[in-house]
């Protein structure tokens, strides 16, 4: 079956940097995504991975190992906005978008 | 530009009616998209679409419906309501070159409680 495994929840305190795991196995890859959820809100596109290597947009970077089925999501200098909950997601080779159940980070003053 | 729109924005629902969900998106995008998030779950495709005139099943269709008269709507109907349909709904949207998807955009969500 398909799969992606992040942790359920973190906690980091602001100004501080967290690294948030994603692994996944599927059949065939088409790129990973990282969504932004904040609680009662929609999905918001943060990230995009389709080869190896880090992405950097901001204060947020992507990484990305296709041979290890390994992404992390980098947030540095964190701010309480930040608090939220981050999506993994990944195509697979029929382009069906696989979810991840999503890991809630909790930033502390 | 709105984006994605859905309407209700929530709904509370009598077990055994029927409701539609609307989703309206002015971004022309070929693909559209209906998921259900649940607690501790991730999101999970009820059907989609990948153009106009097309539809398509996803991981967890039965007891829903949707149809695609035209690029801009996605109507998700619910022919006869179960609590276990309680759920938030989100609609997606994303374009298409040469074959490959993009990234999926995603509307404000529907919540829906089914007694």
């Amino acid at each position: 079956g398909q799969n992606i495994d992040q942790p359920t929840e973190m906690t980091a305190t602001e100004g501080a940097i967290v690294q948030i795991n994603c692994t996944y196995q599927t059949s065939g890859f088409n790129g990973l995504f990282w969504y932004q959820q904040h609680a009662g809100e929609a999905p918001t596109f943060l990230s995009y991975n389709v080869l190896d290597g880090l992405e950097e947009k901001g204060r947020f970077s992507s990484f990305l190992s296709r041979s290890k089925g390994y992404s992390y999501l980098l947030l540095k200098e964190l701010q309480m906005k930040d608090s939220a909950s981050y999506l993994c997601a990944v195509y697979d080779s029929n382009y069906q978008l696989i979810w991840g159940a999503g890991t809630k980070l909790i930033i502390k003053p | 530009t709105a984006g994605i729109t859905q309407a209700p924005t929530s709904q509370i629902l009598a077990a055994g009616r029927s409701m539609t969900l609307r989703c309206t998106q002015d971004m022309r995008h070929n693909a559209m998209y209906w998921y259900r998030q649940d607690l501790g779950l991730g999101l999970r495709l009820i059907h989609y679409s990948n153009t106009a005139g097309t539809t398509g099943k996803g991981e967890v269709p039965d007891g829903y419906s949707v149809s695609r008269a035209n690029t801009d709507d996605f109507p998700l109907t619910l022919a006869s309501a179960v609590p276990s349909q309680t759920s938030v709904y989100f609609c997606a949207s994303s374009d298409e070159s040469g074959g490959a998807k993009e990234t999926q955009y995603f509307g404000p969500g529907t919540r829906l409680l089914v007694l």
